[in-house]
């Protein structure tokens, strides 16, 4: 069954910290990986898209990696601003398809 | 340069009755995808049109549907509305469709269902 996990589902973390987020998944056969941020009420916005042969992508203070191999990705942020609160979803393309995680909830405070 | 703009951002319907929503995406773009998000679910994939023609398809049921016309502007139906569809539904436009293209996403529409 093609699935995308994500973990943690939330995190809290002080302004100024880094933390990274994780996403696993199963799905074949695999197109591209995309992490996308999303605000409160907003519309989500694409923050990196990886293909198969890429394994590192940074977008200023976000830095995804992608491990094909065992299927598992991650999104680092560095320093961590209040503005990095939002939901951070984890897209993976396979086939014709999209396959979205439930994505992970992250409070960063002062 | 004017973002993918949704039409209604927020909408009521009661159980049973239809809805449409719109979306306009950004000019020069014809790919028009269509999601739908709720707490429990996520985001899931309904359909995407490109030229007109709907490419892919998400498993929901039949009384999901839309359309796109000729200007890439795309319509998306509910019909017998059910307390489940409350969601937010977002749609997002890329330039020619296809798993590798970058999609920018709108607002949403909130659809409450009472």
């Amino acid at each position: 069954k093609n699935q995308v996990e994500q973990s943690p589902q939330s995190l809290i973390i002080l302004e100024g910290k880094n933390c990274t987020l994780q996403c696993n998944y199963t799905v074949s056969p695999f197109s591209n990986l995309r992490w996308y941020k999303q605000d409160t009420g907003r519309g989500p916005v694409s923050l990196t898209i990886m293909t198969f042969s890429e394994n590192t992508k940074s977008n200023g203070r976000y830095t995804a990696t992608l491990d094909a191999d065992t299927k598992q990705s991650s999104l680092h942020i560095t320093a961590s601003q209040l503005s990095d609160s939002a939901s951070y979803i984890c897209v993976v393309s396979a086939g014709n398809q999209f396959y979205f995680g439930t994505g992970t909830s992250l409070t960063v405070i002062p | 340069k004017a973002g993918v703009t949704q039409t209604p951002r927020y909408l009521i319907k009661t159980r049973g009755q239809q809805v449409t929503l719109s979306c306009s995406p950004i000019s020069g773009h014809r790919s028009v995808s269509w999601y739908q998000q709720t707490p429990g679910q996520g985001l899931q994939f309904l359909f995407e049109y490109f030229s007109e023609t709907q490419r892919n398809k998400g498993n929901f049921p039949g009384r999901f549907s839309g359309r796109q016309f000729s200007n890439s502007r795309s319509e998306m139906n509910v019909s017998t509305l059910e307390l489940g569809d409350s969601a937010l539904y977002l749609c997002a436009s890329s330039l020619g469709g296809g798993l590798n293209t970058e999609a920018f996403f709108g607002q949403g529409t909130r659809l409450t269902v009472v």
